[in-house]
Order: C-alpha cells, then sequence, then structure tokens
C-alpha cells in the first residue's frame, strides 16, 4: 500500500497560485492519487482525484509524474477560504491511508 | 446533495462505558468508513463496509466494532471507552467502488474521562 508524504505546513500570499506537492514512490498501478481538504472543524471535502493524466476542475488542477511517484496540487488563485489541511493520499482496493497533510496557510 | 450525518457533535462518556456513534448517508452508497482523527497523526481507518452486514478492518480496529444493518446507516461501537479513545470521529460515505469519492461527515468529538 502507498503512503504519502507532504510538507507539514506552506504559506502562499492571496491571489497567487498554491503549488502543494505530495510523493508517493510506492504507488501502484491500480491505485488513485486522491486529494482532500479539511477546514478546521468540518469533516474533510474532496478536490480531485487522477491515475495517470493530469485532471483540472473547477476547484484545483492535479499533475501527476510520468512515473507516478509525486503529484502536485495547484489552486490557481488562492483565497483565505482555502486556508486548510489539505491531504493526500493514494487509494487503491485495500489502501485507504490519509496520512498527516499538509497545512496550508494563505496570507492576506 | 449528499449529505453524510452523525448523532452527536459532541460526547463526553466515562472509562468503561459503552459508547455508539452513528453515521446516516443519503445518497444509497454502498460504502461507508470510519475514522478517527488525532493531532499529528492524521486520519486513520478504523474500520468500512461495503455493503449491509459486512464489514471489514481498517487500520486500528482494536477496541471497536461496527454495525450495518441497513445500507444509510453505519455504527462504530466503542465496547468499554477508555481515555486513549478521546479522539475526533468522522464517518464517510461512497459508491461502489474503492475508489469512488467519499463524503464525510461533520465529525463528532469524543472525550473519555
Amino acid at each position: 500500500d502507498a503512503k504519502t508524504t507532504q510538507p507539514t505546513s506552506m504559506d502562499c500570499a492571496e491571489g497567487r497560485a498554491a503549488n502543494l506537492p505530495c510523493n508517493h514512490s510506492t504507488i501502484s498501478g491500480n491505485e488513485y492519487v486522491y486529494w482532500y481538504r479539511q477546514i478546521h472543524s468540518q469533516g474533510p471535502q474532496y478536490i480531485i482525484h487522477g491515475l495517470k493524466n493530469n485532471e483540472t476542475n473547477e476547484m484545483a488542477s492535479l499533475i501527476i509524474t510520468e512515473d507516478r511517484k509525486s503529484s502536485t496540487l495547484i489552486l490557481p488563485h488562492a483565497t483565505l477560504r482555502d486556508t486548510a489541511v489539505y491531504y493526500c493520499f493514494c487509494f487503491g482496493a485495500n489502501n485507504l491511508f490519509f496520512g498527516t497533510g499538509t497545512r496550508l496557510t494563505v496570507i492576506p | 446533495d449528499v449529505k453524510v450525518t452523525q448523532s452527536s457533535r459532541y460526547l463526553v462518556k466515562r472509562t468503561g462505558e459503552k459508547v455508539f456513534l452513528e453515521c446516516v448517508q443519503d445518497m444509497d452508497h454502498e460504502n461507508m468508513f470510519w475514522y478517527r482523527q488525532d493531532p499529528g497523526l492524521g486520519l486513520r481507518l478504523i474500520y468500512f463496509s461495503y455493503d449491509v452486514k459486512m464489514k471489514e478492518k481498517g487500520d486500528i480496529p482494536e477496541g471497536y466494532s461496527v454495525s450495518r444493518e441497513k445500507k444509510e446507516r453505519f455504527s462504530l461501537i466503542l465496547e468499554s471507552a477508555s481515555t486513549n479513545q478521546t479522539s475526533m470521529y468522522l464517518c464517510a460515505s461512497g459508491g461502489g467502488l474503492p475508489t469512488d469519492t467519499q463524503y464525510f461527515g461533520p465529525g463528532t468529538r469524543l472525550t473519555v474521562l
């Protein structure tokens, strides 16, 4: 089962792009990369997921390296409401491990 | 919108008590999950269920049991609560594939004295 490692914390200026990295060097071929975020005192909220190709939705973009050993979540124009803990995890048939996440602080 | 509700936001129990945490989802999801969240440890899976009366152990099942008698309801049971089970408990539900998106409830903060 792939485990993930993320930086403990990051800051980003309001209006700038926030790039959150995640390493998942032991990911297996059938495991997806998922990103969730958790705003204080709320349950985690789904952001985006992908298998091999880069993905984009209304919230974010997900860039997955060709070897799939790492990925980057991009919030193109961070706002103060994006301040949260961001969890990256690899999700396959038997792996549901979230990890400790990155605390992103968006600074005015 | 998907709605996952948990029976309590805050709960205080005494050591040795039996504790029931209930979770209800309204999206007819096959999968339901129970996690606990502790500072510095992130989210850890306790149990999950992929169908009525079916359950699978997660990463930390010791000290917990679960019950899924109806598709929409998944209960977490602490047979004899201990202080090290003081934590935030999060329930989630998702579609029939392991890789389907999970939708989370607001959480129950349990304190065991």
